[in-house]
Formats: C-alpha cells, sequence, structure tokens
C-alpha cells in the first residue's frame, strides 16, 4: 500500500441497507476527512479525526458515523442508506491539521437505490 | 459565515494563459488552498498561499490577496492535460477545510 486507499471503488446498494466504506493510510498521518463530492457542489466534510481514538462532525454529519480505532484506518458508515446518499466519496490525510496538504484516496461512487 | 465563489467553467486555448479566480469570505484567515482534480480522479495538491503576492511553481502560480479576499491561479503554456477542474479552499474556524464548487477548465487544441 502507498498512500491512502479507499475500498471499495463503487458500490450499487439497496435503500435501508448498511454499508461501510473502508479507508486506509500508510503515512502515518494524524489527521483523516471524509468527504462527499455532488455535481455542482464543492467536496463537503462528513466527519474527520484529528487523531487516533478522536472524532468530529464536519457539514454534513447525518446519515453517517465514524470510528477511529488506530492512526491508520477511518472506516465510514451508513446505517440506513438513503437515496440522498448516492455520490462520491473520498477519504483523505493530512499530516497535521488543515492548514497542511491533504492527500486523498481514488474515491467511493455509491449509488443508492 | 464561509462561502467562496469561482467561475463554474471556463475554455482556453492550448498554449495560451488563463486566469482562474476564486473569492472567499471567512471570519479569520489561515491561508488558501488551490487543487486539481481531473474528472474522475482525486483531488491532487497544487499550492497554499498565506502572504499575499504571487507564488510561482513552474507553470503554474497562485496569487493572493488577504484585503480583498482573492485569490487567481495562473496556469501559462497550456497542455491538453491540464484540463481539469481546480478548487479553491480555505480552512475555517474550526479548522477544517472548506471547499468552493471547483472550476471546469476546458482546452482547445
Amino acid at each position: 500500500i502507498a498512500g491512502i486507499t479507499q475500498a471499495p471503488t463503487s458500490q450499487i446498494l439497496a435503500a435501508g441497507r448498511r454499508m461501510t466504506l473502508r479507508c486506509t493510510q500508510d503515512m502515518r498521518h494524524n489527521a483523516m476527512y471524509w468527504y462527499r463530492q455532488d455535481l455542482g457542489l464543492g467536496l463537503r466534510l462528513i466527519h474527520y479525526s484529528n487523531t487516533a481514538g478522536t472524532t468530529g462532525k464536519g457539514e454534513v454529519p447525518d446519515g453517517y458515523s465514524v470510528s477511529r480505532a488506530n492512526t491508520d484506518d477511518f472506516p465510514l458508515t451508513l446505517a440506513s442508506a438513503v437515496p440522498s446518499q448516492t455520490s462520491v466519496y473520498f477519504c483523505a490525510s493530512s499530516d497535521g491539521n488543515a492548514y497542511t496538504e491533504a492527500f486523498f484516496g481514488q474515491g467511493t461512487r455509491l449509488t443508492v437505490v | 459565515g464561509q462561502n467562496i465563489d469561482q467561475p463554474t467553467e471556463m475554455t482556453a486555448t492550448e498554449g495560451a494563459i488563463v486566469q482562474i479566480n476564486c473569492t472567499y469570505q471567512t471570519s479569520g484567515f489561515n491561508g488558501l488552498f488551490w487543487y486539481q482534480q481531473h474528472a474522475g480522479e482525486a483531488p491532487t495538491f497544487l499550492s497554499y498561499n498565506v502572504l499575499d503576492g504571487l507564488e510561482e511553481k513552474g507553470r503554474f502560480s497562485s496569487f493572493l490577496s488577504r484585503s480583498k479576499g482573492y485569490s487567481y491561479l495562473l496556469l501559462k503554456e497550456l497542455q491538453m492535460k491540464d484540463s481539469a477542474s481546480y478548487l479553491c479552499a480555505v480552512p475555517d474556524s474550526n479548522y477544517q477545510l472548506i471547499w468552493g464548487a471547483g472550476t471546469k477548465l476546458i482546452i482547445k487544441p
């Protein structure tokens, strides 16, 4: 693994189902983030973690949860998917806070039907 | 509140110069980022400006005016591979990035 990896790359999910998007980084970065990107809108922060063991809510946290049990992994869970959660999800990490360069995973394209 | 504005789309010719503008409103200021995002790919870092003025990195330069809440990204000697979206972002009061919607740059031969 080099950098930050997301899985799956894409997924079609039935409404009401539970889904976990995986994110792993090998750069030993303290901070990790989950964004969603929708056409015509900027990246919107869902949840973040400044260091292992802590998490925080971003701009659009409803319907999503995260955990940060260790430095490398930052999974995002949709407890009961709804069509409005159809989006491209990006995980990112940075060696510090919002003032440092963020490195992004390749994204997960999620379609909720 | 926080707000970032960028043009939605711009078109330029291969070999030419293009300037992509970004205006922002923040309660405090802690720098401004530019990222490049090719279609279907992840954003990648281009620049981070904290002080006023122009910073040059090869064909790409980024300018900041804190008093005007304004930045631009200048791309010279445009190449077809520069066709991408360019995203402007600033940290908010909670130390998280607020992103503009991005400017889609189309390069024509």
